[in-house]
C-alpha cells in the first residue's frame, strides 16, 4: 500500500515565478493538508482540502492556493515567489473521521 | 505561528540510555501527537494522546499529558542509533482531521 507521495522532490525557482506542487494521498484517505516547514522550524499549516473544497486555512497570503481533485489528490500553487517561500512543503493525508495524519516525504523548494 | 516549544532544543545521549523531551503549548486542545522527522524529510506519526488521557504507551515510547500545565513529555526508553531524528509535538484543537499546530522540535542524537 503506497503511502503519501509528493512531486517533485526538489525544485529551484526564481523570485516572481509561480510553482505547483503535487500530492497523492494514502489509499483510502479523503482529506489533504499542506504544511510549510522553514529550516530549523516546525511545520506550519497552510490549508486543508476535503471533498474538493478548502476546509481550513492557516495564516498564509492569497499567493498560496490549492486544489483537490475527484481522486483526492491535491496541488499547492504559490504565485509571485519570494525568497522567504524557500522551505520544505509537506503534504499530509487522513480520513476525515480520524485524528492521525500521514505525511509525505516533502518537496524542497528553493527560491533564488 | 508555533503553538509552543519543545525542550530541550537538542539532546545527545548514548545508545541504551533513555531520552526525555518536553513540549509546552498555549491553548486548549483536543489531542496532542508526537512525530519523528529524519534528515529534514517527511514526518512519521508516533503516538496520539487525547486531552482526557494522562499517559499512553507504544513499544519503547511513553507519552504523558498534563492539560493543567499545558505540557506533554515523550520518553524513549533504551534508545538506539536509529532513533536519531528530530521529534515534534503537534496539537489539534478541533475534531478529527483537524489542523495540527507544531512545536519547534527537539533534535535527538543517539551515539554508539
Amino acid at each position: 500500500d503506497a503511502g503519501v507521495t509528493q512531486s517533485p522532490t526538489h525544485l529551484i525557482k526564481t523570485r516572481g515565478q509561480q510553482v505547483t506542487l503535487r500530492c497523492s494521498p494514502k489509499s483510502g484517505h479523503d482529506t489533504v493538508s499542506w504544511y510549510q516547514q522553514a529550516l530549523g522550524q516546525g511545520p506550519q499549516f497552510i490549508f486543508q482540502y476535503y471533498e474538493e473544497e478548502e476546509r481550513q486555512r492557516g495564516n498564509f497570503p492569497d499567493r498560496f492556493s490549492g486544489h483537490q481533485f475527484p481522486n483526492y489528490s491535491s496541488e499547492l500553487n504559490v504565485n509571485a515567489l519570494l525568497l522567504g517561500d524557500s522551505a520544505l512543503y509537506l503534504c499530509a493525508s487522513s480520513r476525515a473521521s480520524v485524528y492521525e495524519q500521514y505525511f509525505g516525504p516533502g518537496t524542497r523548494l528553493t527560491v533564488t | 505561528s508555533q503553538q509552543g516549544e519543545e525542550d530541550p532544543q537538542a539532546l545527545s545521549i548514548q545508545e541504551g540510555e533513555n531520552a526525555t523531551m518536553n513540549c509546552s503549548y498555549k491553548t486548549s486542545i483536543n489531542n496532542l501527537q508526537w512525530y519523528r522527522q529524519n534528515s529534514g524529510r517527511g514526518l512519521v506519526h508516533l503516538i496520539l494522546i487525547r486531552s482526557n488521557e494522562r499517559e499512553k504507551h507504544s513499544g519503547r515510547l511513553r507519552v504523558t499529558l498534563d492539560t493543567s500545565k499545558k505540557s506533554s513529555s515523550l520518553l524513549i526508553t533504551a534508545s538506539r542509533a536509529a532513533d536519531t531524528a528530530s521529534y515534534f509535538c503537534a496539537t489539534a484543537r478541533g475534531g478529527t482531521a483537524s489542523k495540527l499546530t507544531f512545536g519547534t522540535g527537539t533534535r535527538l542524537q543517539v551515539t554508539l
